[in-house]
């Protein structure tokens, strides 16, 4: 099992450029989650999903949207990016039942 | 506001040496979890607990329910744990709140 990934790795967008993140994972879980990581903050929740075709809105939607079309992937947009949009994007996974998270290994865009 | 609160926010210990890292949250909970996160970013999943205590290896978590509070030990420290210690909680719900983690450094 490859677990959680993401793709891409690394990323640098000139401002207002677009771009889509991809998650995606082999378990089977029914959730899933898109974080961003700054300096000095805890992990803070863009979007989710409790199943396929379904996602609502985190801590900090603003600039962002999402899309689960099948249930092993997770979409993360950028329609416009803007340099407050630097930071490192965590994608994670959890079935139905348990609340234990599933993490991908990160991705790291920067905004010019 | 911070749902969950982690201290300290740095600590530095010698090899050897047993460490404590608090955790203290302010929502009714689910579940707690201790996340560990190495320099290369990676984040994994170390302990998730609704009561009591769990140990594996050399690590060993504790929560208290009625105080809204937990703690991560490492006995016998090393320096292959240093990393960033994530305190994350689990509401009646869907989402998850995390505090700002721990940066551990063990020195040799």
């Amino acid at each position: 099992n490859a677990g959680v990934t993401q793709t891409p790795k690394f990323r640098v967008l000139k401002t207002g450029q677009s771009m889509t993140l991809l998650c995606a994972q082999d378990m089977n879980h029914e959730y899933m989650y898109w974080y961003r990581q700054d300096p000095g903050m805890g992990l803070r929740l863009i979007h989710y999903s409790v199943g396929e075709g379904t996602t609502a809105k985190g801590e900090v939607p603003d600039g962002y949207n999402v899309s689960r079309l099948k249930k092993q992937n997770f979409l993360l947009g950028l329609e416009s990016a803007a340099p407050s949009q630097t930071s490192v994007y965590f994608c994670a996974s959890r079935p139905g039942t348990g609340y234990e998270q599933y993490f991908g290994p990160g991705t790291r865009l920067t905004v010019t | 506001k911070n749902e969950v609160e982690q201290s300290p926010q740095n600590l530095t210990a010698q090899e050897g040496e047993f460490i404590t890292i608090n955790c203290s949250y302010s929502v009714g909970i689910s579940a707690l979890h201790w996340l560990q996160q190495h320099p290369g970013g990676g984040i994994v999943s170390l302990f998730m607990l609704s009561s009591g205590k769990k140990k594996h290896g050399r690590l060993i978590a504790t929560i208290n329910i009625q105080e809204k509070h937990s703690s991560l030990h490492i006995t016998a420290s090393h320096p292959r744990d240093s990393a960033v210690y994530i305190c994350a909680v689990s509401p009646f719900g869907n989402q998850f709140y995390f505090g700002t983690g721990t940066s551990l450094t063990v020195i040799p």
